[in-house]
């Protein structure tokens, strides 16, 4: 079956640095989403990475290893608006979304 | 886990028809389901919230006589295109919300159906 794992849950502090990991089993592989999600929102687009490496944008960074079947965000300099549930979605080889359940990402000052 | 399906998983269709999408919670009993489309640049637009036996709420944009929406039930909602065109050529997915689960923010997403109009 088709399977995405991330963190149900982590907690930073403000300032600091936190990974959140996604690995996923899927049949094919046609690129990788993460979205951020606040409470009663609708996600936000974060990034889509689809060649293996490490794309940077601004604070946060996407990295994927297609061997591995596994990416990360990586957000830097936390701020307490950073609050919020962060979601891996993989594009299978039928090109439909695969998703994670999602991270729920605390922030403490 | 809790399991969100879209059928079809894609449709082509020629200008002028009406195409419906349906969305199911599977394993779970959903009160609130929402309906995004994709844009090319990735981003998500909530088109409505979905709420079971009620009237779908539209965001600011939506037309809702275009993307009419039914909640008949606790797992089951569906848009319906209607009349489409090219402009309507998308990437349409649902998610619902688990009326059971603790956390009331959590949305569970579908796998999506591509609409290709001809």
């Amino acid at each position: 079956g088709q399977n995405i794992d991330q963190p149900t849950e982590m907690t930073a502090t403000e300032g600091a640095i936190v990974q959140i990991n996604c690995t996923y089993q899927t049949s094919g592989f046609n690129g990788l989403f993460w979205y951020q999600q606040h409470a009663g929102e609708a996600p936000t687009f974060l990034s889509y990475n689809v060649l293996d490496g490490l794309e940077e944008k601004g604070r946060f960074s996407s990295f994927l290893s297609r061997s591995k079947g596994y990416s990360y965000l990586l957000l830097k300099e936390l701020q307490m608006k950073d609050s919020a549930s962060y979601l891996c979605a993989v594009v299978d080889s039928n090109y439909q979304l695969i998703w994670g359940a999602g991270t729920k990402l605390i922030i403490k000052p | 886990g809790a399991v969100v399906s879209q059928h079809p998983s894609r449709v082509i269709c020629k200008s002028g028809t009406s195409v419906k999408i349906e969305c199911r919670s599977l394993d779970f009993q959903a009160t609130t389901m929402f309906w995004y489309r994709q844009f090319p640049k990735k981003s998500l637009m909530l088109m409505a919230t979905s709420n079971e036996g009620s009237k779908a709420t539209y965001e600011q944009g939506v037309e809702k006589d275009k993307f009419l929406i039914n909640h008949a039930s606790l797992t089951l909602s569906t848009l319906t295109v209607t009349s489409a065109h090219p402009e309507d050529s998308s990437f349409y997915i649902c998610s619902a919300r688990d009326i059971s689960a603790g956390d009331t923010d959590t949305q569970y997403f579908g796998p999506g159906t591509r609409l290709t109009v001809l």
